[in-house]
């Protein structure tokens, strides 16, 4: 069974800090790594995509993957009270992509 | 350019009637993808079609759910009958060709709720 884990939250930060949001997988074989942000409401919309072992940075947003640990995580820069949302990891070893629970973030004013 | 399309947004059914939910893919794009969220839980995958073919179908909860996607096209996703424990929000998500480019895109999702 192929899972992926992700602490559900909330995880509260202040506006200004740095968020930082886990996630761990359990198929060695999974070659993509993403990101979602999800609203609620709404439908979870792509925000960062990690293939190769490192950091990958993108304006306030940075993913960080470890396939020997197998563990990937999103570093939020400055967080806004914008980015309180639920942030889900998803896994791809091929064309399926399993999502993890997702962890709620609150960025507080 | 348009993206993945749901229809309809929200559907109020009762328990034992049967309801068809269809999602229009980016176009051009080969992968389809249905996932469920029920409350208070993880977006679960249901299927996995390649154009018309069903690539993965490991998610179907059981027999009452059938996806198709004739022609490659659009996909419908049909419950039949539907329970209360059907009630959630349905994606629908598309990606493109490749291993490493199956960054999905979502559809506003269709919230079903069975009473």
């Amino acid at each position: 069974q192929k899972e992926v884990g992700q602490n559900s939250g909330p995880l509260s930060v202040p506006e200004g800090a740095i968020a930082s949001l886990n996630c761990t997988y359990s198929d060695r074989g999974s070659q993509s790594f993403f990101w979602y942000r999800q609203y609620s409401g709404k439908s979870p919309e792509l925000i960062m995509f990690i293939y190769s072992n490192g950091d990958k940075e993108d304006g306030r947003f940075t993913a960080q993957l470890n396939k020997a640990s197998q563990y990937v995580s999103l570093l939020i820069r400055d967080s806004q009270p914008s980015d309180s949302a639920t942030y889900l990891c998803a896994v791809s070893g091929g064309f399926k992509t399993i999502f993890g629970a997702g962890t709620r973030l609150f960025v507080k004013a | 350019e348009a993206g993945v399309t749901q229809f309809p947004s929200h559907s109020v059914i009762e328990k034992g009637q049967t309801v068809t939910l269809r999602c229009d893919p980016i176009s051009g794009h080969d992968n389809l993808y249905w996932y469920r969220r029920v409350m208070g839980k993880e977006i679960k995958f249901l299927l996995h079609f390649v154009k018309e073919s069903k690539q993965d179908e490991s998610g179907m909860p059981n027999n009452r759910f059938l996806a198709e996607r004739t022609g490659g096209t659009y996909s419908t996703l049909k419950v039949q009958p539907a329970e209360l424990e059907d009630s959630g929000v349905y994606f629908c998500a598309s990606s493109g060709q490749g291993a490493l480019n199956t960054e999905a895109f979502f559809g506003q999702g269709t919230r079903l709720t069975v009473v």
